[in-house]
């Protein structure tokens, strides 16, 4: 079984500023994908970033990038310049290679707030 | 058009009412989902229909019953609740093809108080 831990419940910004948000996992599959969904006030979750385990490089999304440490089962998501907009509930999650998406193990959630 | 719709957005419920949530998605998914989230908290994940094929989460009690009418609806019937179920009820998809598999894309959610 796999498990994903999130050892920072809240956390907060200043709006302009890049924040940090820490994400580790356990696993003994050699394939997978990991995630990181926003789940923002208006409840609705929207993926972030995906990073495929075989890829050595870093994904990226515009102001969003991750650092991934397959060796130390690290997954850390970077937000730069942060905006108003980015306060929301971050989920760190993980799927095994050819499984459903919707049956990802998530993390507990970090709580981000940007403050103006 | 990648969107999820969930309808109600919100629903009280007595203990005694029966009541169902609806999910709907156009995106040609085959697999679909319904999670219970708690505040705070991760959606834990309820029932799978993949390829028309139910999967249960052994733990969600029987006063929940999904129900999948063809490859785009997800209902979720609700009976006999009790006030812990009261929760954030969110419906997802995924299957795509290509990367679009390795994305679960989620509706708004309904928010369900039982009293």
């Amino acid at each position: 079984a796999q498990t994903v831990t999130q050892s920072q419940p809240e956390m907060s910004v200043q709006e302009a500023e890049t924040v940090t948000l820490s994400c580790t996992y356990d696993t003994s599959e050699n394939n997978y994908y990991l995630f990181w969904y926003k789940q923002p006030p208006s409840r609705q979750m929207i993926l972030v970033i995906r990073q495929e385990a075989y890829k050595q490089q870093n994904a990226t999304e515009n102001r969003f990038s991750v650092n991934f440490q397959k060796a130390a089962k690290s997954f850390s998501l970077k937000i730069s310049d942060s905006q108003l907009g980015d306060t929301a509930m971050y989920f760190c999650a993980f799927m095994k290679h050819m499984t459903n998406a919707g049956k990802s193990t998530f993390g507990d959630g970090t709580t981000l707030t940007v403050k103006p | 058009d990648t969107e999820v719709t969930q309808t109600p957005k919100h629903l009280v419920m007595g203990m005694t009412n029966k009541k169902s949530l609806k999910c709907e998605q156009h995106m040609g998914h085959r697999a679909m989902y319904w999670y219970k989230q708690k505040a705070k908290k991760p959606p834990e994940l309820m029932f799978v229909y993949s390829y028309e094929k139910l999967s249960i989460n052994e733990s969600v009690p029987s006063r929940f019953s999904p129900e999948c009418p063809n490859s785009s609806l997800l209902n979720l019937h609700l009976h006999a609740l009790q006030p812990e179920d009261s929760a954030l009820y969110l419906c997802a998809s995924s299957g795509g093809g290509g990367l679009m598999n390795t994305e679960a894309f989620f509706g708004q959610g309904t928010r369900l108080t039982v009293v």
